[in-house]
Parts: C-alpha cells; structure tokens; sequence
C-alpha cells in the first residue's frame, strides 16, 4: 500500500529537549515536505527537499532541521525545542514531474511544555 | 513569495445548500490550484485540482472556478450532506521548486 508514515504520533516533551519526528514513503517520490498546522494559519511549510542531500528552507524554519540521506526517509529534527513550536505537524511526498499532488502523513501531534 | 487568502474561515450551511469557498492568490506565476479536505483528527486529502489552462473543473457535486485576471479561484460543494462537513484548505503552486502555499483554511459544518 502506498503511504507516508509518521513516527511518533503524539509525542509530549519539555523545552530544550532534542527530539526526532521520522518521515517515510514508499512510493520513490522525489520531493518530501513538512509543514505545521495551527489553528487560524492553515498550514506552513518548514523544509522540504527536492531530492537526496537536496533541502531548502520553507515559510517557517526556524528552530528545525532536516535530512535526506536516503530517498525514503526526511527526519525532522529539533534540537531544542521551544513551547512555541507545540503543534500538529505533517510529512508530505510526491513526485516529480507534472502532477503536484502531495500525499499527506498521519500527522504527528507535539506538545512542549 | 506566493500569498494565499482564503475566506470565509467558517461556513455553515443546510443540508442540501451549496457552499462556496473563495481564495485569492499573489503569484502571477502560479498554475496549479489544489483543494484538499481534511476531516477532524485525519491528514489532508486531495479532492480536487485545477490548471490554469481551464477555468473550470467538476467531479459530481464539487467543482473549482478559476479566474487567472483577477487571481482568484473557489470551491463549490452544491447539495452538500453531513459528510462534507471538515475543514477545506486552497493552495497555489509557487516558487523554483513549486512547492504549494496554503491558505488558512475553511471550516465547513453541514446542518442536518
């Protein structure tokens, strides 16, 4: 079955404490995103990446980092995080080419306190 | 880079009403309009797209307008039913990479 998968899916943690979001897709998709949802601001893009060793900064990428060492894989990272970056974050994949169709991971749920 | 708006941020409509659902754009650029639903506690899904090569698009009882001059396209759900009742985003495709921006998103509730 083709799909984006998002681990984990709520996760609670404290500031300063470095944390992984993990991304995975399965269908060779050459780009990947991540995006954040609040309330009232729809939802933003962090990074994303065009191909393998290939990211760029999105709308809103401080305090967050990413990787793509393997096609498949597009790990969030944040080294310390802040209350501020509580929210509901989103992979996201799709090919390249024509079709911008993006499919959507389950999402992941953060709370900072 | 692109802006999108998007209004209203909640509608509420009678079942079996039409709803609409508006979003403007900034990047002349742009020429790729998705909408995606996404039901409460699930992940954004596509539900229907638009090229700026058309003006407009149906699938059964939605369909998206486009009007490239004034930068502006929407959604029009008609006969809605309980079912439809999620939160709507619009996006535009922008930048070197294409990447979409979204808009804030509508909050559409069916009345039964």
């Amino acid at each position: 079955e083709a799909q984006v998968t998002q681990n984990p899916r709520y996760l609670i943690t404290v500031t300063g404490k470095k944390l992984t979001v993990t991304c995975s897709q399965n269908m060779n998709h050459e780009y990947m995103s991540w995006y954040r949802q609040d309330p009232g601001l729809g939802l933003r893009q962090i990074y994303y990446s065009m191909n393998v060793e290939v990211t760029d900064k999105g709308d809103v990428p401080e305090g967050y980092k990413v990787s793509r060492k393997e096609k498949r894989n597009f790990p969030l990272i944040l080294e310390s995080p802040s209350p501020n970056q509580t929210s509901l974050y989103f992979c996201a994949s799709r090919a390249a080419g024509s079709s911008y169709e993006q499919y959507f991971g389950p999402g992941t749920r953060l709370t900072v306190t | 880079g692109e802006n999108v708006e998007q209004h209203p941020s909640t509608l509420s409509v009678q079942e079996g009403d039409s709803a609409v659902i508006k979003c403007t754009y900034s990047d002349s650029a742009s020429n790729y309009f998705p909408w995606y639903k996404q039901e409460l506690g699930k992940r954004p899904q596509l539900i229907i797209d638009i090229r700026s090569n058309v003006g407009e698009k149906k699938d059964q009882r939605i369909a998206v307008t486009l009007n490239k001059t004034a930068k502006h396209f929407s959604l029009h759900i008609t006969e809605t039913q309980p079912e439809d009742s999620a939160v709507y985003f619009c996006a535009a495709n922008s930048g070197s990479a294409r990447q979409l921006t979204f808009g804030s998103g509508t909050q559409l509730t069916v009345l039964p």
